[in-house]
């Protein structure tokens, strides 16, 4: 199993900071999505990155894949508090090519943004 | 409305006592995955399927079955269930290759005691 590691498990912030997390692997991915889960739901998927050094933004968050494909981060500014959630990496294993199967998820960063 | 769903919600159970957990989507979805999510472990693939009557293993698969006999149902069944199967339980599907949005049920909370 290829394993992704996320950090920090526990963030906990005032609402105005800025945070990342990082989502580390010693195994290349072909693509690398980030979700977010609050209570009682399943989680939400927030983006997929597929290019080595790619970086996508979705209003105030940043998205980044590493130029090794085995790495990845999401930062934050201006942290509100409807962003409280847990967020999640999840990697598809493999150099290339669309991959069918596994998706590796990271154990998840939970994230308070206090008001 | 496009979604996935599970049932139950929660299930309380005693050791050994066979139960099914139901998953269906209505996306008409060729690729359906169960997965357990504990504290910090994350979410832990146990099967998936990548169309209908073709199934295979995740990371965690020991202790459950599933079947793919219709294109919108992937049940999850735990023969005899044990403590260690006592978790958040969450069943997904998706459109095309592992670039796609996953899309994910509202989850199953299992005890086993």
């Amino acid at each position: 199993t290829q394993l992704l590691e996320q950090s920090p498990q526990f963030l906990s912030i005032q609402e105005g900071e800025n945070l990342t997390v990082y989502c580390n692997s010693s195994s290349v991915f072909s693509s690398l999505q980030w979700y977010r889960q609050e209570p009682g739901e399943g989680p939400v998927l927030l983006v997929t990155v597929v290019t080595g050094g790619e970086v996508k933004k979705l209003k105030r968050l940043t998205f980044q894949f590493g130029d090794a494909r085995k790495d990845s981060s999401l930062h934050i500014t201006a942290a509100q508090p409807g962003d409280t959630g847990l967020y999640l990496c999840a990697g598809a294993p493999g150099a290339g090519g669309t991959s069918y199967g596994k998706l590796t998820f990271g154990q998840g960063t939970i994230l308070t943004v206090h008001p | 409305e496009a979604q996935v769903t599970q049932n139950p919600r929660y299930l309380i159970t005693v050791t050994g006592k066979k139960l099914t957990v139901t998953c269906s989507q209505n996306m008409n979805h060729e690729y359906m995955s169960w997965y357990r999510q504990d504290p910090g472990l994350g979410l832990r693939q146990i099967y998936y399927s990548m169309n209908v009557e073709v199934t295979d293993k995740g990371d965690v698969p020991e202790g459950y079955k599933v079947s793919r006999k219709e294109k919108r149902n992937f049940p999850l069944i735990l023969e005899s269930p044990s403590p260690n199967q006592t978790s958040l339980y969450f069943c997904a599907s998706r459109h095309g290759g592992v670039e796609s949005p996953l899309h994910f049920g509202n989850g199953t909370r299992l005890t086993v005691t």
